[in-house]
C-alpha cells in the first residue's frame, strides 16, 4: 500500500516557542491530506482538510491562527503549532488520500509542550 | 450532531476465539464505513471498507458488516491471535473523504 511518512514522530518543546511537523507521501501524489488530534483513550478529531495549493479548511473549534496548515506541493502538508502551549500537548496525526476511499496515516507525532 | 459509539472501551478473549466488536452512529449517513488498527503510538492503518449498499465483507480473518437500518456495524476477528492485540477504531465517511472515527475498542487476545 501506500506509504505516509510523518515528521517527526516524537517532539518537546517549550511553552510559548512553535513546532513543525511534516507529512509527506513517499510513493504517490496526494491531492489532498487531513490532519487530526488525539487524546488518550480518545477518537482521532479531523482539525482540518490541506488541499495543495490552496488554503486548509479548518473544522469548527481549530483555531487556524494556532494551527498554521501548508500544503506547498502534492507529496507534503507541514502543520506549525505556533506559541505552544502545555494543552496543546496531543498526539497529531496526518493521513493522505490517493483517490480512493482507503485513507493512509503517518506513523503520528507525540507533541509534549513544557 | 452526529455520535459514532464503539460500545466497548476494552474487550479481552482467549486465543482461538471470535472477536466481535460493535459500531453503532447516529445522525449520520455514510457512503461508507471503514475499520482501522492501531497500535500504541502509531498512526491507524486500513483494515476493510463496506459500503452502504453492502451487507457483509470479508478479509482473511477479518468479516465486516453493515446494517444502515440499524446504524450498526460488527467487526469480527475469527481465530484470533495474541498478534491481533490492537485498538480497532470504526471510521464512517462520505463522498469528500472525510472521516469520523469512533473512539475505538482495545482487543487483548490471551494466549
Amino acid at each position: 500500500g501506500a506509504v505516509v511518512s510523518q515528521h517527526p514522530s516524537r517532539v518537546i518543546c517549550k511553552s510559548g516557542t512553535s513546532v513543525k511537523i511534516e507529512c509527506r507521501s513517499l510513493d504517490f501524489q496526494a491531492t489532498t491530506m487531513f490532519w487530526y488530534r488525539q487524546f488518550p483513550k480518545k477518537s482521532l478529531m479531523l482539525m482540518a482538510t490541506s488541499n495543495e495549493g490552496s488554503k486548509a479548511t479548518y473544522e469548527q473549534g481549530v483555531e487556524k491562527d494556532k494551527f498554521l496548515i501548508n500544503h506547498a506541493s502534492l507529496t507534503l502538508s507541514t502543520l506549525t503549532v505556533t506559541s505552544a502551549h502545555p494543552e496543546d500537548s496531543s498526539f497529531y496525526i496526518c493521513s493522505a488520500e490517493q483517490g480512493s476511499t482507503e485513507a493512509f496515516f503517518g506513523q503520528g507525532t507525540r507533541l509534549t509542550v513544557v | 450532531s452526529q455520535k459514532i459509539e464503539q460500545n466497548s472501551e476494552a474487550l479481552n478473549i482467549q486465543e482461538g476465539k471470535t472477536a466481535t466488536l460493535t459500531c453503532n452512529y447516529t445522525n449520520y449517513s455514510p457512503a461508507y464505513l471503514q475499520w482501522y488498527r492501531q497500535d500504541p503510538g502509531r498512526g491507524p492503518v486500513f483494515l476493510l471498507l463496506i459500503r452502504e449498499n453492502e451487507k457483509e465483507k470479508r478479509k482473511e480473518r477479518l468479516k465486516v458488516t453493515f446494517d444502515t437500518t440499524l446504524k450498526q456495524s460488527l467487526f469480527h476477528i475469527t481465530a484470533s491471535q495474541p498478534a491481533d492485540s490492537a485498538t480497532y477504531l470504526c471510521a464512517l465517511g462520505r463522498d469528500d473523504y472525510k472521516l469520523s472515527f469512533g473512539a475505538g475498542t482495545t482487543v487483548t487476545v490471551r494466549a
